[in-house]
């Protein structure tokens, strides 16, 4: 089935070492997208990919990076990992980047910070 | 913060019954979408409604928009204990590109066997 890949589903970290999360679609879709989910929180948009293009929300933090290496594929890298970051990453995607498509969410990844 | 508010944020009701949540946002909107999330699970994708629709159902979801106050609500009719989860209202501003989407506080509704 056509979906949305996480990897992995939990990871833990420490305080200061750099981590990267990964995701994967094999629904060709245009836009990809990280959220930032706090326990009990909404999710918080951190950037999106539109094809290459990269789009970072003014309050995402600079720690916070990402790649997208080609269509299928989107990194999220965080650099210095404080207890603070200690969230649920939900991967999304989009068929295309004009309002009104639906978003595909991944299963998560959910970080731990020692 | 273009993020919405929901009420309530936790709603218990028996199986059967119909649950209401409600989602408020601060800026006009091209649309609007509800998700669900199961406990510490991905989100899936509900009903989406334009900003030029005042309401729109799908099998047993029910959703209003009305955008001069800014607010929209689902109404689940005769639920079932499949249906515990959250909810959320997700926007999408007007004059954004990016099919960006700002997730409201979340329902965590609970319905009783």
């Amino acid at each position: 089935d056509a979906m949305v890949i996480q990897n992995p589903r939990y990871q833990v970290t420490q305080f200061g070492k750099p981590v990267t999360l990964s995701c994967s679609q094999t629904l060709n879709h245009n836009v990809m997208y990280w959220y930032q989910q706090k326990s009990s929180q909404a999710p918080k948009l951190l950037f999106h990919y539109y094809d290459k293009d990269f789009n970072n929300e003014a309050d995402t933090p600079d720690n916070f990076q990402s790649r997208r290496p080609n269509t299928s594929f989107c990194f999220l890298d965080i650099r210095s990992p404080g207890l603070g970051d200690a969230a649920m990453y939900l991967c999304a995607t989009s068929r295309d980047q004009v309002p009104g498509y639906e978003q595909y969410f991944g299963p998560g990844t959910r970080l731990t910070v020692t | 913060s273009q993020q919405g508010e929901e009420d309530p944020q936790a709603l218990s009701i028996q199986e059967g019954e119909n649950a209401t949540m409600n989602c408020s946002y601060k800026t006009s909107i091209n649309n609007l979408q509800w998700y669900r999330q199961n406990s510490g699970r991905g989100l899936v994708h509900l009903i989406l409604i334009r900003s030029n629709e005042r309401e729109k159902h799908s099998g047993r979801l029910r959703v209003t928009l009305d955008t001069s106050k800014k607010s929209s609500s689902l109404l689940i009719t005769a639920s079932r204990a499949a249906d515990t989860a959250s909810y959320f209202c997700a926007t999408a501003p007007s004059g954004v590109t990016g099919n960006q989407f700002y997730f409201g506080t979340g329902t965590s509704l609970t319905v009783i066997p």
